[in-house]
């Protein structure tokens, strides 16, 4: 079974710049998760989906940072503009809907911003 | 937020059991888990305890839950160089997201 897939691994942008991250989830789990890990830290919920719908998205800095998942699987998370402090690794992880208590994780995608 | 507090580092001979410790503050998790990180990669899922259990068994990995203290602990038996690594200790909240530490990086000497 293929796990989490993200893209891209890594990205260089200039700050104000924008960028994408994609992410496919596991097949069959319809809740889908974005999660930012600083250097040094463990990682900290930005949003949470369930199929289509955001359930939970105090975390996201809406400022700059929006997310969707038109389709109740692939999601795409986008900030514009970037700033310096927004480096950092962004991580899409995916469990069974209302089963949250295994959550699997993608390798992620490391963000620097110049 | 609640906080979920770990050493920050450990350091074992190739061989040894390693044991990594966490505390956390929200009783009311259900959930406690153990990922761990190598270099450049996502988080692995080692294992995870219901909070009714006191104990977890998975071949080498053992989980010790010990609510009233609010302590959860994972041994590694037999600690092997490739098990260095950064584990993460981390609860399931209300929302059912993760609330991590910050790991612990577990550096296994030969």
């Amino acid at each position: 079974e293929a796990g989490v897939v993200q893209s891209p691994r890594y990205k260089i942008i200039e700050k104000k710049q924008p960028v994408a991250f994609w992410c496919n989830p596991i097949s069959g789990h319809n809740t889908l998760y974005w999660y930012l890990q600083n250097l040094g830290q463990g990682p900290e919920l930005l949003i949470r989906y369930e199929n289509e719908e955001a359930v939970d998205d105090s975390q996201l800095p809406k400022d700059r940072f929006s997310a969707e998942r038109l389709k109740g699987v692939d999601s795409t998370l986008k900030i514009q503009p970037a700033e310096l402090g927004d480096s950092a690794v962004y991580l899409c992880a995916s469990s069974l809907t209302g089963v949250g208590y295994e959550q699997y994780f993608g390798p992620g995608t490391r963000l620097t911003v110049t | 937020g609640e906080d979920v507090e770990q050493s920050l580092f450990l350091s074992v001979r190739e061989g040894d059991s390693s044991v990594i410790n966490c505390t956390y503050t929200d009783s009311s998790s259900t959930y406690l888990y153990w990922y761990k990180q190598e270099p450049g990669a996502g988080l692995q899922l080692l294992t995870y305890i219901f909070s009714n259990m006191d104990m977890k068994q998975d071949q080498r990995l053992t989980v010790l839950l010990n609510k009233k203290d609010k302590h959860l602990s994972l041994r590694i038996a037999d600690t092997q160089t490739g098990d260095s690594a950064i584990y993460f200790c981390a609860e399931l909240n209300s929302g059912y997201a993760l609330n991590f530490g910050k790991g612990t990086s577990l550096l296994v000497t030969p």
